[in-house]
């Protein structure tokens, strides 16, 4: 069973449109995390839940929007999408709490292309 | 800003080589933790160090937590050509709010032509 899933694994679009990526995890954990990878591979942190509740909201523009409708779910909605926006999008989780809490697991991605 | 500076950014390795990564920063870090990343795929935790000076293994990886508490190092020994991918080291940083990582650049291993 896959851990950490990602839907779609890519997503090609033109610019204007809205898009949704979505993400479960099946370990149990307490904390979601939505990731941006850019074309020089640096990872960066958008979002963070704990709980369903938003702990970290780094500068992302208004356009995205994370929603956590349980713990075991976190999705990513993206208005208005634009060149800028391409990148593979990784979700990970962790478990918040107990011996291993930052210990975070990542989706296989989603490779989003903005044309 | 990136708060990890991981070197080298890319190296070449030849069958049965062992190599070398490390990871530094100017702040302290409670954690720090390694992960692979193979070509469309996410990223996969190799090892999670929490002390100082702690020395841990994982089959032909070993990662160490420096004693500063501000670098950390990841050896590989006898690389094999499955190996070839990109390493991050990525750290909790000391009074980070939530649980956020901070990630280092990467170091790619490649293949010697």
């Amino acid at each position: 069973d896959t851990a950490v899933s990602q839907t779609p694994k890519y997503l090609v679009t033109q610019m204007g449109n809205d898009k949704s990526i979505k993400c479960e995890q099946n370990l149990g954990h307490d904390t979601m995390y939505w990731y941006k990878q850019d074309s020089k591979k640096f990872l960066k942190i958008m979002f963070s839940y704990n709980n369903k509740e938003l702990i970290i909201n780094e500068t992302v523009p208004n356009r995205f929007s994370p929603k956590s409708p349980d713990k075991a779910h976190l999705n990513l909605h993206i208005n208005s999408l634009e060149l800028g926006d391409s990148a593979v999008y990784f979700c990970a989780s962790s478990p918040g709490t107990g011996e291993a809490p930052y210990e975070q697991y990542f989706g296989p991605g989603t490779r989003l292309t903005v044309t | 800003g990136q708060q990890l500076n991981q070197s080298p950014q890319s190296m070449f390795i030849q069958e049965g080589e062992d190599v070398s990564m490390n990871c530094t920063s100017s702040s302290i870090f409670n954690t720090w933790l390694w992960y692979k990343q193979d070509p469309g795929e996410g990223p996969v935790l190799l090892i999670a160090l929490y002390k100082a000076g702690e020395l841990t293994s994982n089959g032909r990886l070993t990662a160490q937590f420096g004693i500063t508490r501000k670098d950390s190092f990841l050896n590989i020994s006898a690389s094999i050509p499955s190996d070839v991918g990109i390493y991050f080291c990525a750290g909790q940083l000391l009074g980070a709010a939530g649980n956020k990582l901070t990630f280092g650049g990467g170091t790619r291993v490649l293949v010697k032509p």
